[in-house]
Parts: structure tokens; C-alpha cells; sequence
């Protein structure tokens, strides 16, 4: 039972150009979500996160969005750096288990020069 | 301030035999999770502590894996016996105070490659 999902494995956009990840789920009493980003050979790092009572969060290149009433969030990367290239994964808090974090399955993202 | 150590970063071993993954938590941070990566399912959580004690293990795929932390800047996870489709890369992280609300960030480790041939 997926309970946060992430359908598209991998994305692949050009240098300068926005990149748009995706995320639903399932779960409409969950209050909080995070981004995480991951290199290869390392482990995942937190990025950025949004309380449900808000639509969007911006932190420089980075902003999250979340639509409530479609169970989907998005993370948006402007402008788009090689450096950028990496998996990133979407997260929940469980509602019922303190301290659990559900992950989605990772998006590969890769910037391309 | 060194972050979560985990070891050993690679391990090879044969079906059947016992692999045995270790971390050290960040010193200070009251909780321990030890995640997996797979293609199929992305980042699982298999057992989690708190205050060294543990507190959810629903995670755990079955009684061929088991996890103690015996102190509190020290976990195990041991797979016995191991097969191939344990095959995965096995994360530890740590937190000070439950990261799932996201106000307390979740730090992980490198990572633990595990290939069982």
C-alpha cells in the first residue's frame, strides 16, 4: 500500500530549464511534506518541506507546491543546474505512527549541460 | 560534527550466510531509523528507536532480520539468513526529536550496499 507515490522514475531537462517533479498520495490527513534529494553513494538530504495549511514554499531554485484537493504536490527547480542531477524523493509523516516517514519510490533527475 | 556512520559500505556475501550492518548515530539525537532502498519500493522504513528502545518494526520484512541498539550511539541490523533478494542498499539515519513532523530534520547515513549472490 504506497501510500505516497512517485509514478514518474526519472526526468531529464536541460541546463537553464525548469524542472517539475511530481508527487501524490493517498492520505488526506497527512499535515506535512518533505523533499529529499539523494547523490549516488550517499545518503538522502533533506531539501525542502510545506505544511499542508499552505500552498506553496519557496526556498531560491526551489519551490513546492501542494494542491490538497488533488493529493498532489510538485517540486519545481528554476533554473535547473547540473548539479542538480540526482534522486529525489517526496515524504510524509505517518498519521498514525509517530515518528515514521513514508517515501515515495524516487524520481532520477538529470540536467543535462 | 561527523554525521551518521555507517559500516560496512559494501558487503558481498553468500545466500545463507549472516551479514550483520552497523551504525553510530549522530551524538545527541534520541532517534535511530534504518531505511532500505529498492527500485520497486524506493526508501522502506524497517524498524525504528527511540531512546534506544524500539518502538515500530511493522517494517521489518520478516524474522530473518532483526535490529537492537544496545546503547545510544550504537545500532545493529542483522539478516539471518540472507538471500538475494535482501539485495539492497540499507540506510541508518538519525534525528533529535521524531523527524516526521519535519520540524526536526532526519539525517542519514551513506548507506550500506548489501549484494547477496
Amino acid at each position: 500500500d504506497q501510500q505516497v507515490k512517485q509514478n514518474s522514475p526519472s526526468l531529464s531537462v536541460q541546463e537553464g530549464r525548469i524542472s517539475i517533479l511530481n508527487c501524490d498520495y493517498t492520505n488526506s490527513m497527512f499535515d506535512y511534506f518533505l523533499w529529499y534529494k539523494k547523490y549516488p553513494a550517499e545518503g538522502p538530504t533533506f531539501l525542502i518541506s510545506i505544511s499542508s495549511i499552505k500552498d506553496k514554499n519557496e526556498d531560491g531554485r526551489f519551490t513546492v507546491f501542494l494542491n490538497k484537493s488533488a493529493k498532489h504536490l510538485s517540486l519545481h527547480i528554476v533554473p535547473s543546474q547540473p548539479g542538480d542531477s540526482a534522486v529525489y524523493f517526496c515524504a510524509a509523516p505517518s498519521t498514525s505512527n509517530t515518528g515514521k516517514l513514508i517515501f515515495g519510490q524516487g524520481t532520477t533527475l538529470q540536467v543535462k549541460p | 560534527d561527523a554525521g551518521v556512520i555507517q559500516s560496512p559500505r559494501h558487503e558481498v556475501t553468500e545466500m545463507g550466510q549472516e551479514v550483520t550492518l552497523r551504525c553510530k548515530p549522530i551524538s545527541g539525537h534520541d532517534y535511530l531509523f534504518w531505511y532500505r532502498q529498492t527500485m520497486m519500493r524506493g526508501l522502506e522504513l524497517l524498524i525504528y528507536f527511540n531512546n534506544n528502545v524500539p518502538i515500530d518494526d511493522s517494517g521489518m520484512p520478516e524474522d530473518r532480520f532483526s535490529a537492537k541498539m544496545p546503547n545510544a550511539s550504537f545500532s545493529t541490523l542483522k539478516i539471518q539468513p540472507s538471500e538475494p533478494r535482501d539485495s539492497a542498499v540499507y540506510f541508518c539515519a538519525s534525528s533529535f526529536g521524531t523527524g516526521s513532523f519535519g520540524r526536526n530534520t532526519i539525517y542519514f547515513g551513506e548507506g550500506s550496499w548489501l549484494t547477496v549472490v
